[in-house]
């Protein structure tokens, strides 16, 4: 199983629907992260989650809700998302929050608002 | 102020050319960490490499290779010989004790033409 996985790698969502990306580490870290990358733009960090309790929020709209059941999994529901909101969105873990480790990243899921 | 620059948007070269990516950071704290992250077409970032601020001794891996000069605030990467599958965009990024969040740079988007 490789490090880090994410489900749906491609998602196609109207602006009123609800669906949840779904990421899973099987690399025995500490720190889960998300990320949205938008063309020309840098890495935005969204969420961190540490020992599965949220340690940084950085101003998400509420649209977008994390979940950390436990420390391999990590979600991310979206409900009435804008077209702006159309991105890759990337899931990442670390050994701990700290930020000295290295992340290690899933192949993200290609998300488009329509 | 915290600030991660890859001044070169884009590099083209031919396979089998070396090819230098150039990261300039800023940053007042003393005890820092340094990445490099590769994302080749399909989305997925790789981890690279991580130095401390501490170890400016250079990092040699097969064909890359790390030029870390405090002096210049300057971590360059190097890919000697350069293969087609080295197509990706490399980024820099920086963090710090003080502030856990990865800061990262825009990206270098390189292409190797056979």
């Amino acid at each position: 199983e490789t490090g880090v996985t994410q489900t749906p790698r491609h998602l196609v969502m109207g602006m009123t629907n609800k669906k949840s990306l779904k990421c899973e580490q099987h690399l025995g870290h500490n720190a889960m992260y998300w990320y949205k990358q938008s063309a020309k733009k840098p890495l935005e960090l969204m969420f961190v989650y540490s020992l599965e309790e949220r340690v940084e929020n950085n101003s998400v709209p509420s649209r977008f809700s994390p979940e950390c059941p436990n420390s391999s999994h990590l979600f991310l529901h979206l409900h009435t998302l804008q077209p702006e909101d159309s991105a890759l969105y990337l899931c990442a873990s670390s050994q701990d929050g700290t930020g000295s480790d290295e992340q290690y990243f899933g192949p993200g899921t290609r998300l488009t608002v329509t | 102020a915290q600030k991660v620059t890859q001044a070169q948007t884009e590099i083209s070269v031919v396979e089998k050319e070396d090819v230098t990516l150039d990261c300039v950071y800023e940053t007042r704290d003393t005890t820092y960490y340094l990445f490099w992250y590769k994302q080749p077409p399909s989305g997925e970032l790789v981890f690279l490499i991580r130095r401390n601020s501490f170890d400016e001794q250079n990092e040699i891996s097969g064909r890359y290779s790390w030029n870390f000069q405090k002096s210049t605030s300057s971590f360059n990467f190097t890919i000697t010989a350069s293969q087609v599958v080295d197509s990706a965009v490399y980024f820099c990024a920086l963090t710090m004790d003080s502030n856990y969040q990865l800061i990262w740079g825009a990206g270098t988007k390189l292409i190797i033409k056979p």
